[in-house]
């Protein structure tokens, strides 16, 4: 159990354009939602807290206008890059954290973006 | 500024050596520990956490990890690594915020 699925897996589109990613949690209610931004051979940065029917908590120096986040349901968020640049382009994952323990992050598989 | 750092960037070892990858946190209220691990084309998966308790936990795969409170530290062991054990190993914590908070990672490779 606790599987977390992200869609797409890779995307390629046009600087100006906006893309979205979904992140579903498959087999677990989940009302917290995170979203991280990995580079190359870097660690994960968390970009923000996405919580179910609220608005998601950004880190600080992330773009909130930028990178849109909505929480729709207990198995659903989506992270949308808004007028894409080439230096958006990165690994976007999120993760999820079961509701009935709280105690541990599950992962995603992952979106890579490239925006040409 | 809450912070986790890993001192090895990069470790070689050969198969059956032994393992021992440093992390350290700086956060000055209760913290839960982890160490992640990501397979070459895979996600991240959890190898063991801490939550409380006995300070030396073992996880999946023969890795431990021992907490140092007076040391804000949580060292990844292994006695024995294997080259299927070639990985990104990321250490990470998470505050009373539930927010996490992940180290630079350190590779590893395991020459057979």
């Amino acid at each position: 159990g606790a599987v977390v699925s992200q869609h797409p897996s890779w995307v390629i589109c046009k600087s100006g354009t906006s893309v979205k990613i979904e992140c579903r949690s498959l087999d677990f209610q989940a009302t917290t939602m995170f979203w991280y931004r990995q580079f190359p051979k870097q660690s994960l940065m968390l970009m923000a807290t996405s919580n179910e029917g609220s608005k998601a908590t950004y880190e600080q120096g992330v773009e909130k206008d930028k990178f849109l986040i909505n929480h729709a349901s207990l198995t659903l968020s989506t992270l949308t890059v808004t007028s894409a640049h080439p230096e958006d382009s990165s690994f976007y994952i999120c993760s999820a954290i079961r509701d009935r323990d709280r105690d541990e992050q599950y992962f995603g598989p992952g979106t890579r973006l490239t925006v040409t | 500024a809450q912070s986790v750092s890993q001192h090895n960037h990069h470790v070689i070892l050969s198969e059956a050596a032994s393992l021992e990858l440093g992390c350290n946190y700086s956060y000055g209220g209760t913290v839960n520990l982890f160490w992640y691990v990501q397979y070459p084309g895979q996600h991240l998966q959890l190898l063991l956490k801490y939550f409380s308790g006995d300070p030396l936990v073992k996880g999946i795969k023969g890795f431990e990890a021992e907490f140092i409170k007076s040391k804000f530290s949580f060292n990844l062991r292994k006695p024995s690594v294997q080259w299927s054990d070639t990985a990104e190993y990321f250490c990470a914590f998470s505050n009373t915020g539930n927010q996490f908070y992940f180290g630079t990672g350190t590779s590893l490779t395991v020459i057979p």
